[in-house]
Formats: structure tokens, sequence, C-alpha cells
């Protein structure tokens, strides 16, 4: 049983340069979640989505795009990469918010 | 809506007990409870919903008292491997924001030998 696997674990990017964070869940999990966490913080909800085909945006949404077309599957994409975005990305998955979140390993990314 | 920890950091011997608080400005729903090892996710601990009820996990055990929504993690006769950032984890009453929580800052917990 994998979890909730995160694709790539660390990424250098340049400013401008455009990317796709990967993220699979083999749990059959409706909830998904995009987290990033600064160091030293907590975390930060980017998007979320309740099942394929719905996502919302979360507290800091802007720069990243999502979408969720299979149960399993919930990308995150940065476009035009700033500096600001340099973070460590969770992702998430839930059977449902009351039973608690399974976390990716995480992906480390530095826009230089 | 960002839930408040408190203390933000912890210095404890092997064997002493530690209290994390976990306050929000509004009704809450559900509280959840996380751990996390440098450099590694977040590990869920246990959940608590509204109801003011108390659970335990091990030597690890949580209250939620929804009248002063507020949530307290016990950890008690530490051991080292409980190290780490302690994070709760909320999701408020309001329908408008069901499925998804907010983090606190964490609180990090140092157990010494």
């Amino acid at each position: 049983n994998a979890g909730v696997t995160q694709t790539p674990k660390f990424r250098i990017l340049k400013i401008g340069q455009s990317m796709t964070l990967q993220c699979t869940q083999d749990m059959n999990h409706n909830y998904m979640y995009w987290y990033r966490q600064d160091p030293g913080m907590g975390l930060k909800l980017i998007y979320y989505s309740v099942g394929a085909g719905i996502t919302d945006k979360g507290e800091v949404p802007n720069g990243y795009n999502v979408s969720r077309s299979t149960t399993e599957d919930f990308p995150l994409r940065l476009e035009l990469a700033a500096p600001s975005q340099t973070s460590v990305y969770f992702c998430a998955s839930s059977f449902h918010p009351t039973y608690g979140y399974t976390f990716g390993s995480g992906t480390r990314l530095t826009v230089v | 809506q960002q839930p408040v920890q408190s203390p933000q950091a912890v210095i404890l011997r092997e064997g002493e007990d530690a209290v994390i608080n976990c306050s929000s400005s509004k009704a809450l729903y559900s509280v959840h409870w996380y751990r996390q090892k440098h450099g590694e996710a977040p590990v869920f601990l246990m959940i608590l919903l509204k109801g003011g009820e108390q659970k335990g996990h091990e030597k690890i055990s949580a209250s939620f008292n929804e009248k002063k929504q507020q949530s307290s993690l016990y950890l008690t006769a530490s051991q080292l491997s409980y190290s780490g950032t302690y994070f709760c984890g909320t999701e408020l009453e309001d329908n408008t924001n069901a499925g998804k929580s907010t983090f606190g800052d964490g609180t990090t917990l140092t157990v010494k030998p």
C-alpha cells in the first residue's frame, strides 16, 4: 500500500519557469489537499478537492493551479515561478476529514 | 481563522510531561493533531470532534473543549521518540469550510536524555 506518492522529491526552478508537482494516492480517498510549508512555519492550504472534477481555493492559491480528473491524481501546477514560491509542498488525502489526513513525503522546491 | 498554538517550543527531560494547546477564535467542528519530525511529512496522531470528547493514544492523549474553542494535547512520561513539531489542524463549524482544515504554526518539542 503506497499511500500518497509525490514526485519529484526535489526541484530547482529558475524564475519564470513552470512545472507540475505530481500527487497520486491509492486509498480511494475523495478528499485531497495541497499545502505549502515555509521554514519553521505551519502548513498553508493552497487548493483542495472533495472529489473528481471538484476543486476549490485555499488560503494561498495565487500563482498555482490544480485539476482533479481522477480520484487518484491531484497535480499542482506552478506558472511563472517566483522566489516566494520556494517552499516544501505537501499533498495529503483523506477518506473524510473526520478521519484525519495522510500526507505524502513532500516536494522541496527552490526558485532561483 | 488560523488556530494559535502554545507554547511555541518546549524542552523536556525523558519521563517528564508536556501540554500543548490549540485555540481558535471561531467555533470548531473538529481538531486533529499531527507530529512532524525534521525533514519528514506530518503523521496523523488523532482527531477530536465537536462534543467535548477526550482521546488517548498510548501515552499521548488530547481533549477538546468546545465551549472554550480549544484543544490540548497531553504527552506523559515523554520518550526521546516524542521529539518533533506538533501541529493542530482545525475545521470550523461553519459549513462553508467543510472539508478543509487550517493548521497552527506548530509547537517544537525536544526531549533530552
